[in-house]
């Protein structure tokens, strides 16, 4: 089973400034079945990415996915109040999936 | 609009089985895969299976294979997640969501909370 690793765990940014989230694969992944998710607090994940770099219908263009292989990043290019939440990387293969452990972004 | 409805809130002991519900609405049921992810309290997501409901083709994680049956009932477009015996430890909030072409949950239901004691 394929482990994603999720780096930092917190990110601690102001409103305006660029987020750089990383996920790690264990193990070479399709870049077609890497995703990324949003979630807040009470509230169910939401799709943001989808193979590794495709925005999911009405996902602001300030979210941005790249890498391939074991490294792929998600980027923010400019934080607005509302992204402050955690962010989850997800991949499938072998007819089974794996999310990663989390990074929370937090207001500085 | 894609929606998927799941059952309400259960609160159960130790031992006791059950099944929750998820409706999907909006879209051809038999088409997708549909998943159920596990979020424990205060923890991260866990990704627990899918299932297909046009030939019910069912893929667990190895986590929770043999601890819990996904299952679905096209009749009435409605995917499934039960429990024979329930562990304290199955405390958490369970999301069903719909996959996408690439293996991703495109939409999600709104989630049911299990709470498990002794």
């Amino acid at each position: 089973e394929i482990e994603l690793t999720q780096s930092p765990g917190t990110l601690s940014l102001s409103p305006g400034e660029r987020a750089t989230l990383s996920c790690r694969a264990s193990q070479s992944v399709s870049s077609r079945y890497l995703a990324w998710y949003q979630q807040k607090p009470g509230q169910a994940p939401r799709l943001l990415i989808y193979s590794a770099s495709s925005r999911a219908t009405g996902i602001p263009d300030r979210f941005s996915g790249s890498g391939s292989g074991t490294d792929f990043t998600l980027t923010i290019s400019r934080l607005e109040p509302e992204d402050f939440a955690v962010y989850y990387c997800q991949q499938y293969d072998n007819s089974r999936g794996t999310f990663g452990g989390g990074t929370k972004v937090e207001i500085k | 609009e894609v929606q998927l409805v799941q059952s309400g809130a259960e609160v159960k002991k130790t031992g006791e089985s059950l099944k929750i519900s998820c409706k999907g609405s909006e879209y051809s049921f038999t088409s997708y895969w549909i998943g159920w992810v596990r979020q424990m309290p205060g923890k991260g997501l866990e990704w627990m299976g899918i299932i297909y409901p046009g030939d019910s083709d069912t893929r667990y994680s190895p986590s929770f294979q043999g601890q819990v049956t996904i299952s679905a009932d096209k009749s009435i477009s409605t995917a499934y997640l039960q429990w024979s015996s329930l562990k304290a430890s199955d405390t958490a909030m369970y999301y069903c969501a719909r996959l996408g072409s690439q293996w991703h949950f495109q939409y999600w239901g709104q989630g049911t909370l299990v709470t498990v004691s002794s």
